[in-house]
């Protein structure tokens, strides 16, 4: 019944190791974001595709970036995390932009540790 | 910028209180929404609301848009711990804009 999975659950890495995060989803669904949330705060929207359309948000660090190979799977590739970067990153999708296919999903997100 | 502020920011409460928070918003919400985030988990949408004025209800739990869209509230009737978690509000835009948030702790 999982809609929206996220790959792993907790994440270890060290102070500037790439790392990247996996997304998959079975809603068939055009729109998969990224956010990262950090501790006791709301989540932060750092990008996201519209079928193949990357759209990324102006202060997203070059840090971070995203594949989007098929409908069903998104990574988020973190080149060089920092202590910073330490955070839930959750992955969400949705039908569509507008009206009442606009429900995001999220995943149960991935909790990265930088070491 | 749109900023949207929630308060409390900490709620921690027994078994059986009512309690409300609050989100307001810097300008006019496009639609509102209130999302549920339990710990190690991603948030669940709760509720849509579009119209100000507009008051849903969601068995124990009352959501009210303001008339200027600018503010909500969710009051929670008779809490129970499973109604522990992260409360965010948030603008349904051509994106999500979140609120800072409402950590609720319900003990038994």
């Amino acid at each position: 019944d999982a809609m929206v999975i996220q790959n792993p659950r907790y994440q270890v890495t060290q102070f500037g190791k790439p790392v990247t995060l996996s997304c998959s989803q079975t809603l068939n669904h055009n729109v998969m974001y990224w956010y990262q949330q950090k501790s006791s705060q709301a989540p932060k929207l750092l990008f996201h595709y519209y079928d193949k359309d990357f759209n990324n948000e102006a202060d997203t660090p070059d840090n971070f970036q995203s594949r989007r190979p098929n409908t069903s799977f998104c990574f988020l590739d973190i080149r060089s995390p920092g202590l910073g970067d330490a955070a839930m990153y959750l992955c969400a999708t949705s039908r569509d932009y507008r009206g009442v296919s606009y429900e995001q999903y999220f995943g149960p997100g991935t909790r990265l540790t930088v070491t | 910028t749109q900023l949207l502020e929630q308060s409390p920011q900490f709620l921690s409460i027994q078994e059986g209180e009512n309690l409300t928070v609050y989100c307001n918003s810097s300008s006019v919400f496009s639609s509102l929404q209130w999302y549920r985030q339990e710990p190690g988990e991603g948030p669940v949408l709760l509720v849509t609301v579009v119209t100000g004025g507009e008051v849903k209800k969601l068995k124990r739990l009352t959501f009210q848009f303001g008339d200027a869209r600018k503010d909500s509230s969710l009051h929670i009737t008779a809490a129970q711990p499973g109604d522990t978690g992260l409360y965010l509000c948030a603008d349904r835009t051509d994106k999500l804009i979140f609120g800072t948030g409402t950590r609720l702790q319900v003990f038994p």
